[in-house]
This record gives C-alpha cells, sequence and structure tokens, in this order.
C-alpha cells in the first residue's frame, strides 16, 4: 500500500485567514515533502522533513509554515496568504530518510487552495 | 545544470492507437528515472522508474519506458491507448551526484498533455 492522504481536498481562504493542510502516511516512510503545483506547471519543491526534522526549505515565504508532529503526518499552516498563493499542493513521501537518490516518492492527490 | 526535457507539450492520438511520450536528461551520469501520471485535479501517480538493470521497464496500466543511454532519453510508451489515459505525463529524474542541496532532489519536465479522441 503506497497511500498518501490529504485533507482537505478543497480549500477557499481569505487573505486575512489562518488555515491548516494535513498529510498523513502510514507506510512506515521517514521522509516527507510538500510541494505546489500552479496550473499547468509541474510540481515546485517547497519543504522537505526527514526523520521528522526540516531538512529542505526552498525559501518558502514565511506566510507557509510547515509542521511534522510525528512521523505518519505533516502539516502545513497558512497564514495571511495571497491571491498568488492559490495552487494545487501536494504531499508525498518516500522511505528512506532524505536524502537518498535511489527512494521513491508517493504523491497524495492534493489539496486544491484558493486565496480570495 | 541538471535538468529533464519533455520536447511535446500536447501530444492527441486517437483512442486505440499507440502512444510515446518522449524524455530527455540532460546530465552525465544515469539518473534516477520516473514517469508520473496527473489526471485533472489530482495528484501524481507513479507508472514506472528506472535506477538500473534491464532498460525496458515495465509499468502499471499497460505502460512501459525505454531507456537509451546514447540517447539521454527515457521515453514512454503504450501499444494501445484508452480514453482513460487522457491525463497530463511527467517525467522526473534524480541525478545522483548533483551537488548541494540538489543532492537527491526530484527535477520534473514541464508536463506532456495527453488527448485521447474516441
Amino acid at each position: 500500500d503506497t497511500e498518501v492522504t490529504q485533507t482537505p481536498k478543497h480549500l477557499v481562504m481569505g487573505m486575512t485567514n489562518k488555515k491548516s493542510l494535513k498529510c498523513e502516511q502510514h507506510m512506515g516512510h521517514r521522509a516527507m515533502y510538500w510541494y505546489k503545483q500552479k496550473a499547468k506547471k509541474p510540481p515546485e519543491l517547497m519543504f522537505v522533513y526527514s526523520y521528522e526534522k526540516l531538512s529542505i526549505n526552498e525559501s518558502v515565504p514565511s506566510r507557509f509554515s510547515p509542521e511534522c508532529p510525528n512521523s505518519s503526518l505533516l502539516n502545513l499552516h497558512l497564514h495571511a496568504l495571497q491571491p498568488e498563493d492559490s495552487a494545487l499542493y501536494l504531499c508525498a513521501s518516500s522511505q528512506e530518510g532524505y536524502p537518498v537518490v535511489s527512494d521513491t516518492q508517493y504523491f497524495g492527490p492534493g489539496t486544491r487552495l484558493t486565496v480570495l | 545544470a541538471q535538468s529533464v526535457t519533455q520536447p511535446d507539450i500536447h501530444i492527441t492520438v486517437s483512442e486505440g492507437a499507440s502512444l510515446e511520450l518522449r524524455c530527455n536528461y540532460s546530465y552525465g551520469a544515469t539518473p534516477y528515472l520516473f514517469w508520473y501520471v496527473q489526471s485533472p485535479g489530482q495528484g501524481l501517480q507513479l507508472l514506472l522508474k528506472y535506477f538500473s538493470g534491464d532498460t525496458l521497464v515495465q509499468g502499471i496500466k499497460g505502460f512501459e519506458a525505454e531507456f537509451k543511454r546514447s540517447q539521454s532519453s527515457f521515453n514512454l510508451r503504450k501499444p494501445s491507448v484508452h480514453w482513460s489515459d487522457a491525463a497530463e505525463y511527467f517525467c522526473a529524474v534524480v541525478y545522483p551526484n548533483a551537488g548541494g542541496t540538489s543532492y537527491g532532489k526530484l527535477t520534473f519536465g514541464q508536463g506532456t498533455i495527453l488527448t485521447v479522441h474516441p
């Protein structure tokens, strides 16, 4: 089973709201990722957690705040977003701790975020 | 710089026809190669991957891909396309010798949108 789940499926928020995206995997994977995907573009890496510690932050604005409370759960806290942050947010996980070049990332279905 | 190229932005085929989607990588060392498929508004599903060994790789949904070192290519093929194959396809690579924070990073091509005519 290679399932990554994400909630909510859709989210609409105003620029002053605070919301969170949630990602879960129960495969025992040690690395978890957040990607942002704009329409008709490939996913762009935002953050990587390895063994529950932040390994990579791709210079993401501080209005995005990741959190990894345990090895199965990854959150993305959102605050004071801009309309240009509207996108599909994808979570992924991989078995080994990051980085392992031969590892495979498995993606969740994504959260479609709209910022008004 | 490490990159991966999908030369075709959009491909249209008739149902039942064969399909080949192109992917070229730029780096000298053999990368780890993946094909993902994304239906509209959905996440990415792994179709197949190549790390080493037999250069013809079988995947899910009847897809296969062939690694050709001489051409730096990893093209995806399907002998007979079904209407449900309409989606966007991403080739992705991990370069084993990338330095710094690029080490282990999954690099995506720009994607190829597949349209299937009945």
